[in-house]
This record gives structure tokens, sequence and C-alpha cells, in this order.
């Protein structure tokens, strides 16, 4: 079945520093979605990108989507405090009507 | 507000008894699914309804059962048959077939076994 990986599992960083996870999937995917968990929270949806090569920005996140459509990126500029969670991403699993989770990115900011 | 409800937010369980979370939602989607999150884990999928009266089986649904008699709720059931059910249970839900929308999710059940 389609896989969807991502990494790193963990980022510890200095606040100020810049952050990025990859996502990789083993199926060429129609669209993918990126969600934010906060600690001790819920997955909140952040973006969904939709055509090969798109790029899209909100404030200091930076999201692509790889020209074969296949690997994403996440990319925080400047982390803050604020920024900490595990970041997941999501491709279709377009036939059976559900998405595939990845395993996720921990992200951890010391101030 | 729109949303979705999952209550209790913290559940205590007994060996050997069943469990139901509750799962509602009003923001008229048509799709509805349970994970499953682990310490420090990803979201393993437990059930998946497109339809009411109609579910599908995720990864890892031996030990659940599940029903989804109305739109807007999709209770699920921890059976005495699922050995570790400690976690975190998360519901969510899409607009349609899961896969061209963001999922809006519940804020969770906190589920131990005394």
């Amino acid at each position: 079945g389609q896989q969807v990986m991502q990494i790193p599992q963990y980022q510890h960083v200095q606040e100020g520093e810049d952050f990025t996870t990859y996502c990789n999937s083993s199926t060429t995917l129609s669209n993918i979605q990126w969600y934010k968990q906060r600690p001790g929270g819920h997955p909140v949806f952040l973006i969904q990108l939709v055509k090969s090569g798109e790029v899209k920005k909100q404030k200091r996140l930076t999201f692509q989507f790889g020209e074969a459509k296949k690997n994403s990126s996440l990319h925080i500029t400047a982390t803050q405090t604020t920024d900490v969670g595990t970041y997941f991403c999501a491709g279709p699993d377009t036939n059976a009507g559900k998405s595939t989770f990845g395993d996720g990115t921990t992200l951890t900011v010391k101030p | 507000d729109g949303g979705i409800t999952q209550s209790p937010k913290y559940l205590f369980r007994k060996e050997g008894q069943n469990v139901t979370l509750s799962c509602e939602q009003n923001l008229n989607h048509d799709a509805m699914y349970w994970y499953r999150q682990d310490p420090g884990q990803g979201l393993r999928l437990i059930y998946y309804s497109q339809i009411v009266n109609d579910f599908q089986k995720g990864d890892i649904a031996e030990g659940y059962s599940v029903s989804r008699e109305k739109k807007e709720s999709f209770p699920l059931t921890v059976t005495s048959a699922q050995k570790n059910p400690t976690a975190f249970y998360l519901c969510a839900s899409s607009p349609a077939r899961g896969s061209l929308y963001g999922y809006t999710f519940g804020s969770g059940t906190r589920l131990t076994v005394v």
C-alpha cells in the first residue's frame, strides 16, 4: 500500500534558527496536506498543495510540492517558541477515499 | 461554531470492559475517521466512513468496532479484544472522500486501562 515517510523524526533548534521537514511518498500524489499538532493537542490543518512544483507561504512557513508530486517540504524561517509541535504531512489514497499520514517531525525550540 | 466534539476527554477502563468513545460533528461533513496515537507516534487509522450506514476498516481495526447511523455521529467502541487500548484517540471529518480536503480533528479522548 501507499507509504508516506517523513524525516527527520525529531529536530531541536535554537530560537531564530531555520527548520525543514521533508515528506516522501511511495506513489504520485494528487495533493499533499500539512498539519500541526501542538503538545497535548490535536492536529490542525495548515495547507494543501495540489500543483506540481507549487510553493505556498504562510508568514514564516514555506510549503513546497515536488515536480514529480512525490515529495514535499515545510520550511520555517527564524523559528519561535510558538512553532513547537509535531508537523505531519498526509497524502490521499484516492482509491480508498482516505489519506495516509507520515509519522511526523517533532520540533522543539530552545529559547 | 461548527466543529467536532469528542467525549469524554479522559476515560479510564478496567481490563475486560468495553468502552465507547463519542464523536459528533456539525460541519455537515460526509466522511469521518478514527485514529489512534501512541506517545511520540504518528496517526494510525482504525476505521473510516464515507457515508451513513457504511464504514471500512483501517490499518488497525482489530479489537475496535464502529457504527455510522447518522451523518453527524461516528462512535468508536474499544472492545475487550483490544489488548493494548491505552492511547490517545482522535476523530476527524472531511467534506468529501477525504482525499481532496483537509481533515478537521476533534480534541481527542485519552483512554487509560487501569
